[in-house]
């Protein structure tokens, strides 16, 4: 079985701050992981993904996640808040196989403050 | 173009109606899903095809039937609506199947409120 825990549902930055939004996998075999963004009223945008080559994965508009095995993490950041990242974020795992799924973490409202 | 799309983008029915939500994909796709969202923003996985074929059925109610014309639709019907079934219904394709790491592109979703 898999699962991911996204800690803390509300984050709340200051435009220019750091941006640190937490993810913990449990898989029994490599994953697949994937960070996703929908904002309001519109569906999800996959933002970036890790599939097993490099561990810091950078994605758009300025995202990276780095994998740590050790850790089973997979926290998403970014340097500098923008206003336009306010948003809710879903990381996410899947594992290879024909019937393997996509499950996805209950989701961080990422809120940017001026 | 609009990658992956879905009709319609609101749907608001009484409560015994039946209903139907369409969706098609432009992008080449094999695989396709449908995931529901609810009012806590929960998303889970419904369904899946792969080229046709049912691969991945959640414990969904019965009510609910996708049905897969050819590789770039995947139709969603709700017989007997109910209280419960109101959530976003989205849609989403892959390539290679949903095990093969393949990134999954969704449509808007569709906002479904059972009256």
């Amino acid at each position: 079985a898999q699962s991911v825990t996204q800690l803390g549902s509300h984050v709340s930055v200051s435009e220019g701050a750091l941006v640190l939004l937490r993810c913990n996998y449990s898989s029994s075999v490599p994953p697949y992981l994937f960070w996703y963004v929908q904002y309001p009223n519109q569906g999800l945008q996959l933002l970036l993904k890790y599939t097993s080559a490099a561990t810091l994965v950078k994605g758009i508009n300025g995202f990276e996640a780095e994998f740590k095995k050790s850790e089973t993490s997979f926290h998403l950041t970014k340097p500098s808040a923008h206003m336009s990242d306010a948003a809710e974020y879903f990381c996410a795992v899947s594992t290879a196989g024909t019937a393997s799924k996509l499950t996805f973490g209950t989701g961080t409202r990422l809120q940017v403050m001026l | 173009d609009t990658a992956v799309s879905q009709t319609p983008k609101y749907l608001v029915t009484q409560m015994g109606n039946d209903k139907s939500i369409k969706c098609e994909q432009n992008l080449g796709h094999d695989t396709m899903y449908w995931y529901k969202q609810d009012s806590k923003k929960f998303l889970k996985i419904m369904f899946s095809y792969n080229n046709k074929e049912l691969i991945i059925n959640e414990t969904v109610p019965n009510r609910f039937s996708p049905k897969s014309p050819d590789k770039a639709h995947l139709n969603l019907h709700i017989n007997s609506l109910e209280l419960g079934d109101s959530a976003v219904y989205f849609c989403a394709s892959s390539q290679g199947g949903p095990g093969s790491g393949g990134s999954k592109f969704f449509g808007p979703g569709t906002r479904l409120t059972v009256l």
